[in-house]
């Protein structure tokens, strides 16, 4: 029963490295979402797919990409990595409505 | 567009006392779920409980309840017999109403947060 699952855990990058986030689920969920957290500033939406083929921008896009292809995987591409990309990344699923979203364990990502 | 707002950066509380972390939010959405969180200092995210706007009745979970304020646009966590292990991050969510191209549904909305403290 793996729920939603976030790799890598940890990932150092460089300046203008770019890279993926994995993001996968098990539990034939429509919605997916990333977030970044951040001290002091809560959860804050990055992305947001509501099923295969169909994705939205949240509320701090810029630098990221995404693309659902399949209902499982929602991966997060990081196109030239800066030092304000540093953060703790997180992945969710949930179903259609007013319902609770599952988390990822998280990726804490480090830009130098 | 939404927003959360928890005013309480930090609470305190002794072990086995009654805890309210508050909650406010903004919506023109008529339908909406209002969500609270727990994320301990191992990081993971821990759905706690779930009030609909049309809910009559506070929604309840263990020691854990909502006491929503429909008129106020509140809805405040509270935290029965605290305990130890209840020392948290708490965050409150928001998942509204759709947009012109129906896809608001798949996002959530959160508050910066309350970090809880229990003494013992």
């Amino acid at each position: 029963n793996a729920g939603v699952t976030q790799t890598p855990k940890f990932q150092v990058l460089k300046t203008g490295q770019s890279m993926t986030l994995q993001c996968a689920q098990d539990m034939n969920h429509e919605y997916m979402s990333w977030y970044r957290q951040d001290p002091g500033m809560g959860l804050r939406l990055i992305h947001y797919s509501v099923g295969a083929g169909i994705t939205d921008q949240g509320e701090v896009p810029n630098g990221y990409n995404v693309s659902r292809s399949t209902t499982e995987d929602f991966p997060l591409r990081l196109l030239s990595a800066a030092p304000s990309q540093t953060s703790v990344y997180f992945c969710a699923s949930s179903v259609q409505g007013y319902t609770e979203a599952f988390f990822g364990q998280g990726t804490r990502l480090t830009v130098v | 567009a939404q927003k959360i707002t928890q005013t309480q950066p930090g609470m305190f509380v002794q072990e086995k006392e009654a805890v309210t972390l508050d909650c406010t939010y903004d919506t023109s959405d008529q339908s909406y779920g209002l969500f609270w969180y727990k994320q301990p200092s191992s990081g993971e995210m821990i759905f706690l409980i779930y009030q609909g706007s049309y809910d009559e009745q506070n929604a309840t979970e263990g020691r854990y309840s909502l006491n929503f304020q429909k008129a106020r646009k509140s809805a405040n966590l509270v935290i029965s017999a605290s305990q130890l292990g209840d020392s948290a991050m708490y965050f409150c969510a928001m998942r509204g109403g759709s947009n012109a191209g129906g896809t608001s549904y798949g996002k959530l909305t959160f508050g910066q947060g309350t970090i809880l403290t229990v003494h013992p």
